[in-house]
């Protein structure tokens, strides 16, 4: 198990359930990411915290929301999901430059019914 | 919209052959490339990082860098079953404490005994 952890490992919602992701790092970094990966897809870059603020939203729907409240957490909020949004949601944390390895966590598998 | 492509393969090796993954992208300022391999039902995992062009070597594993041919690849010596995952290519966009990265689809590898 690496310094990442998510929770919950899975999770099956329908599409008027709220719900939310977990990740927790402690590995000290700086940037934590939530990244979607769906079936013969590329892993998808969602959101970017860097030291407490988003700095990337890569044009993800509202109906995903992310909270970072401190540097070794990190939420992903979900509200009236669709079935397509069914995936492996991963959170991943980095430290600074020079070290840039990104870290991921175990992931949540998702299915939204 | 920058790139990463791979062959989704899969690629099939007898043990003890040599694996060779390959990996171009789109952006010719990249500087920094990464190979993350997954194993089915888990989250990526770094194997190398390569920044200059050449060769680097860790191991039974050599990451190959042509900046001026815009591809990167991973040789895999003396292959053995257990390197049966899906091997991740991925390039670094920005610096700091929040820079991002850009994966490829993934090459399935599959190791006979």
């Amino acid at each position: 198990e690496t310094g990442v952890t998510q929770t919950p490992r899975h999770l099956v919602m329908g599409m008027t359930n709220k719900k939310s992701l977990k990740c927790e790092q402690h590995l000290g970094h700086n940037a934590m990411y939530w990244y979607k990966q769906s079936a013969k897809k590329p892993l998808e870059l969602m959101f970017v915290y860097s030291l407490e603020e988003r700095v990337e939203n890569n044009s993800v729907p509202s109906r995903f929301s992310p909270e970072c409240p401190n540097s070794s957490h990190l939420f992903l909020h979900l509200h009236t999901l669709q079935p397509e949004d069914s995936a492996l949601y991963l959170c991943a944390s980095s430290p600074s430059d020079p070290d840039n390895e990104q870290f991921f966590g175990p992931g949540t598998r998702l299915t939204v019914l | 919209q920058k790139e990463v492509e791979q062959n989704s393969g899969p690629l099939s090796v007898p043990e003890g052959a040599i694996a060779s993954l390959n990996c171009t992208y789109s952006d010719r300022g990249s500087q920094s490339f990464f190979w993350y391999r997954q194993y089915s039902g888990k989250s990526p995992e770094l194997i190398m990082f390569i920044y200059s062009n050449g060769d680097k070597e860790d191991g039974r594993f050599t990451a190959q860098l042509n900046k001026a041919s815009q591809y990167v690849s991973l040789l895999i010596r003396d292959s053995q079953p257990s390197d049966s995952a899906t091997y991740l290519c991925a390039v670094k966009e920005g610096g700091g404490s929040n820079y991002k990265l850009t994966f490829g689809k993934g090459t399935l590898l599959t190791v006979n005994p």
